[in-house]
Order: structure tokens, then C-alpha cells, then sequence
């Protein structure tokens, strides 16, 4: 199946700081990526799509700002959380597919101080 | 958007019986119904999925239903192990890549 890398795996922040995260699918071209945020015990929700060479689409009640997302190339979107608080603090997650299949990152854990 | 339900919440057998987890959707339009198991702190992997012109897979102890007209699926698990035990979550998709997940079902498979 393809790859889908993600860096770092995990990342302990002051409050305050910003955090970028990146997502890179190693053996194909992905021209649409996601983002998802999982809580403890809960389940995956999608937080953004991130689009190659153009704006992300966001999901409802994620706000842009906070949550940047670039997809400069084919292989690579990056997730910026900004200003980042403690209850930003969630385990990170994206994918791409090159197919109708998803193939999912090894996800981030972020922690907020 | 889609709104996908997944009962039960937890779910908890004895070795070698059978579990059956179930999914409901909302948009008739979702055409993929993938079925992933995932492991504390690590990605979803998986396990089977379903395509809309189907109506059942299996693959080994494993298998897939899916009624279109009712907007439900359901996950079957055969002679289950304690390497089962996991959280187990479905999904639909309309677009590729893009999952609406249920809100998961944590298994237990006792020794």
C-alpha cells in the first residue's frame, strides 16, 4: 500500500508557542490531503482538506487562523497549529489517497504546556 | 454532512465467539465504507472496506455487510483472539480520502 510519513511523532510546546507539522506521502503524488484531530477515547474528526496549489477547505467550527495549512508540493502539506493552548493538546493525524483507499500518517501527539 | 453512528460502544466476548459492530450513515451518497482497527496511540489501519455496489465482503474472519437501502453496515468478526482487542471505527466516504468516522467501538476479547 502507498505511505504517508508525518513528523515529528511527537511535540511538547509552551502555551503561546506555534507548532508545524508536517505530512509527506512518500511513493505517490497526493494533490488532496487531510487533517484529522482525535481526542482521548474519542473518535477521528476531520479537520481540514488541504488542497496542492491552492486555500484548505476547513471543516466547520476549525478556525483558519489558528489552524494553518500549506500544500506548496505534491508530496508534502504542512499543519501549523498557532498560538497554541492546552486544549489544543490532541493526537494529530493525516491522510492522502492515491486511490479511493486511505492511508493515514503515523499521527503527532501534541502537548500544550 | 454525514453523520455515521456505531454501536456498541463497547463491546466485550469470549475468545473464539463471534462480534458484530454496526454502522449507520446518512448521505445515500456515500459510496465507501472502509472498517479500521486501531491500537492506543497509533494510526487506524485497515481492515476491510465495502463499496457501494456490494453488498458483502469477507476476507478470512473477517467480513462486511452493507445495506444500501436501509444506510447501514455492520462488521463481523469470527473466532475472535485477544489480538482483537483494539478500538474499531467505521467510515463513510463520498470523496476519496475524505472519512466521516464513527464514534468507535472498544473490543475486548477475553482470554
Amino acid at each position: 500500500g502507498a505511505v504517508v510519513s508525518q513528523h515529528p511523532s511527537w511535540v511538547i510546546c509552551k502555551s503561546g508557542t506555534s507548532v508545524k507539522i508536517e505530512c509527506r506521502s512518500l511513493d505517490f503524488q497526493a494533490t488532496t490531503m487531510f487533517w484529522y484531530r482525535q481526542f482521548p477515547k474519542q473518535s477521528l474528526m476531520l479537520m481540514a482538506t488541504s488542497n496542492e496549489g491552492s486555500k484548505a477547505t476547513y471543516e466547520q467550527g476549525v478556525e483558519k487562523d489558528k489552524f494553518l495549512i500549506n500544500h506548496a508540493s505534491l508530496t508534502l502539506s504542512t499543519l501549523t497549529v498557532t498560538s497554541a493552548h492546552p486544549e489544543d493538546s490532541s493526537f494529530y493525524i493525516c491522510s492522502a489517497s492515491p486511490h479511493q483507499e486511505q492511508f493515514f500518517g503515523p499521527g503527532t501527539r501534541l502537548t500544550v504546556l | 454532512g454525514e453523520n455515521v453512528e456505531q454501536h456498541p460502544s463497547t463491546l466485550s466476548v469470549q475468545e473464539g465467539d463471534s462480534a458484530v459492530i454496526k454502522c449507520t450513515y446518512s448521505d445515500s451518497a456515500s459510496n465507501y465504507f472502509p472498517w479500521y482497527k486501531q491500537e492506543l496511540g497509533k494510526r487506524p489501519q485497515l481492515i476491510i472496506d465495502i463499496r457501494s455496489n456490494v453488498g458483502e465482503k469477507k476476507d478470512q474472519r473477517i467480513a462486511v455487510t452493507l445495506n444500501k437501502t436501509a444506510k447501514h453496515f455492520s462488521l463481523h468478526i469470527t473466532e475472535t483472539q485477544p489480538e482483537d482487542s483494539a478500538v474499531y471505527f467505521c467510515a463513510a466516504s463520498i470523496q476519496a480520502g475524505k472519512s466521516t468516522f464513527g464514534d468507535g467501538t472498544t473490543l475486548t476479547v477475553k482470554p
